[in-house]
């Protein structure tokens, strides 16, 4: 079954500190991956999307993700963290399974950022 | 950009009664609608996928017959929770392909059943 692995569910770091959040997929097909973030009580928005091209790619608010297809990985970073950054983050992968397109998240992963 | 209106934002309910939530795209057509529920502190859970004209399909372990999914139109689309108990008091969103590749979210659907 296809599956998002997100490593850590809870991440507390400084303000200025680096950024890493490990994500992971399970799918041998063609995947579009996607990093989406929650903010206390708001919707989910999306950070940046990868489709085809350059790997590395840039998204909003100082975040970047690299796509890794030969370890089915899509890390997100940021080299410096702010406390508005205190969020919840998923990761997402959208696959063609069963006729149609559809878009699995990951668990989740809590950054809590202190001044 | 694309938006996708759901409606109620929060509902309690009797246990045993039916509530339904609606998603409507406003400023394109949805043929596709996801339908995920949200634990507390957990990720989506997709639940199924909505059709205009055609039945819904269901994610393994997803009751069909509690959960009823209806697409009615390219605009609109309904998760009925059928019969509802405690254990069904969640979050609910719905989502649809804006572009070919882009997914827009609605802004979700707290129910609570008591």
């Amino acid at each position: 079954a296809q599956s998002v692995s997100q490593h850590n569910h809870h991440v507390i770091l400084s303000e200025a500190a680096s950024l890493e959040l490990g994500c992971n997929y399970s799918y041998g097909g063609t995947v579009n991956l996607f990093w989406y973030v929650q903010y206390p009580g708001q919707h989910l928005q999306l950070l940046l999307k990868y489709f085809s091209g350059d790997p590395l790619v840039k998204g909003i608010k100082g975040f970047e993700a690299e796509f890794i297809k030969s370890k089915f990985s899509f890390n997100l970073r940021k080299p410096s963290v702010q406390w508005s950054d205190t969020a919840e983050y998923f990761c997402a992968v959208s696959l063609f399974s069963g006729g149609y397109n559809k878009l699995i998240f990951g668990a989740g992963t809590r950054l809590a950022v202190h001044p | 950009g694309a938006v996708v209106s759901q409606h109620p934002s929060r509902v309690i309910c009797k246990s045993g009664t039916s509530v339904k939530i609606e998603c409507r795209s406003l400023d394109f057509q949805a043929t596709t609608m996801f339908w995920y529920r949200q634990f507390p502190k957990k990720s989506l859970m997709l639940m199924a996928t909505s059709n205009e004209g055609s039945k819904a399909t269901y994610e393994q372990g997803v009751e069909k017959d509690k959960f009823l999914i209806n697409h009615a139109s390219l605009t609109l689309s309904t998760l009925t929770v059928t019969s509802a108990h405690p254990e069904d008091s969640s979050f609910y969103i719905c989502s649809a392909p804006d572009t070919p590749y882009g997914y827009t979210f609605g802004s979700g659907t707290r129910l609570t059943v008591v």
